[in-house]
């Protein structure tokens, strides 16, 4: 099994809509969960970065963690064209090593 | 811009070459992490370094090695590539360890291609 699970879709999705993703893993000693937003070709953005579990909004973005279930997901509220890109779940224990999920590539269409 | 710079962004070379990869940290990181993006494997962690000396290392090959140097620039080494190694290849840094980490800032990468 692999420490970190996320669908890869992709995910098409029409303008407004929300989205929502999502990423599973087995480590229990991953403390620090993040998503990234990766445009084609570019450097992977940083987005969210939580440390606990519940719920953190930012603006359109919130990222929600539960521990108990191992968990994550994302959710973009009002989704924009601009929005579309691969976005990766990352997470890390004590160290410092990130673990990525292998991202799921999402769509918005006008 | 996330403030970390890598170059060249662009390499292509032959089988059996070794080539550099350079990377400058945003200012004040002093920590500096090296990952390689393949479609198939996606993002692996490779070695990271903080503050000039190594602290962790990941799935790095030997034949490749990296180091960071007095002013937090770090080069990642690779020799004798194979077909194998055409990647992407990103820097990213983080704060320094004192006080809650916020997640590690990524560069553009550089895009290597083993003809």
């Amino acid at each position: 099994q692999k420490e970190v699970e996320q669908d890869p879709g992709p995910l098409s999705v029409p303008e407004g809509a929300i989205v929502s993703l999502n990423c599973t893993y087995s480590n229990s000693a991953f403390q620090y969960f993040m998503w990234y937003r990766q445009y084609s070709r570019k450097g992977p953005e940083l987005l969210m970065y939580t440390y606990s579990s519940g719920n953190k909004e930012d603006g359109r973005f919130t990222a929600q963690v539960d521990k108990s279930s191992k968990y994550i997901s994302l959710f973009i509220r009002d989704s924009q064209p601009s929005d579309s890109a691969t976005y990766l779940c990352a997470m890390r224990g004590s160290n410092y090593k990130l673990t990525f999920g292998k991202g799921t590539l999402l769509t918005v269409n006008p | 811009d996330s403030g970390v710079t890598q170059t060249p962004k662009h390499l292509i070379t032959a089988t059996g070459q070794r080539v550099t990869l350079r990377c400058s940290p945003r200012s004040g990181d002093l920590s500096v992490y090296w990952y390689q993006q393949s479609l198939d494997q996606g993002l692996q962690f490779l070695i990271q370094y903080y503050n000039g000396e190594e602290r962790a290392k990941g799935n790095i090959l030997e034949r490749f090695s990296a180091q960071q140097f007095p002013d937090l620039h770090s080069e990642l080494n690779l020799s004798s590539l194979e077909l194998g190694d055409s990647a992407l290849y990103f820097c990213a840094s983080s704060e320094s360890t004192s006080g809650r980490p916020r997640g590690q800032f990524f560069g553009p990468g550089t895009r290597l291609t083993v003809l």
